[in-house]
């Protein structure tokens, strides 16, 4: 079946350091891809998403782009903040059984010291 | 700006006593879902709600639980006898599409935390 993986956590890093979270999928077909995070307390919020190959989704700074090649969504941000600590999910829409659900990973928390 | 809200945050439950989990979607959203999170574990799909019936649901939405739109604001998740195992956070979401394919934004309320004893 569909199925996300995300390197594990936490991540630890300094202000203003540069932020790479891994993500990479098995699914049927094409999926889309999506980033939500979780801020403490909260809810999960997208972050951004990217509904086919090659598409880059981008928000507040983060990026991620779809590479189908080698099935990957990898999210990053050039320069952390401290409010940017949160655990952030990978998930991916799956098209089996015809309506939408998403496959989520199984987050990566992230940690921003000043 | 427009957002789920789920009630209550927390609950605490005695083993196989049943508690209904509530949810308001977003009010022009058609589709409805409930994702549960055991602690320390992944976030998995329970069950999907359209045209007020169930359109899919997964292996871990047994008969223990059901789901329900009372009104045309609220939406609810029912476990009738809680189990240990069902100690959780659980999160409703809603979307205007929910058809396979269409790459709709889901969105998510912040979540109730049940703690069966």
């Amino acid at each position: 079946g569909d199925s996300v993986t995300q390197m594990e956590g936490p991540v630890t890093l300094s202000e203003e350091a540069f932020l790479t979270i891994n993500c990479t999928y098995t699914a049927t077909g094409y999926p889309s891809l999506f980033w939500y995070v979780q801020y403490p307390g909260e809810g999960l919020q997208l972050l951004l998403k990217a509904t086919k190959a090659d598409d880059k989704g981008s928000n507040k700074g983060f990026e991620a782009t779809y590479r189908k090649e080698t099935t990957s969504f990898h999210l990053e941000k050039g320069s952390v903040q401290v409010s940017d600590s949160a655990v952030y999910f990978c998930a991916l829409s799956s098209l089996a059984g015809g309506y939408n659900k998403l496959i989520f990973g199984a987050g990566t928390r992230l940690a921003v010291h000043p | 700006e427009p957002e789920v809200t789920q009630t209550p945050s927390h609950q605490v439950t005695q083993m196989g006593q049943e508690v209904i989990l509530r949810c308001v979607p977003i009010s022009n959203h058609l589709y409805f879902y409930w994702y549960r999170q055991i602690l320390g574990q992944k976030v998995e799909f329970l069950v999907s709600f359209y045209n007020n019936e169930i359109s899919e649901k997964s292996e871990i939405f047994d008969d223990q639980f059901s789901v329900e739109r009372p009104d045309g604001s609220n939406f609810t998740l029912k476990i009738r006898s809680t189990k240990l195992e069902d100690s959780a956070m659980y999160f409703c979401a809603s979307s205007y599409n929910g058809l396979a394919g269409g790459g709709e934004t889901q969105y998510f309320g912040p979540g109730t935390r049940l703690l069966v004893l």
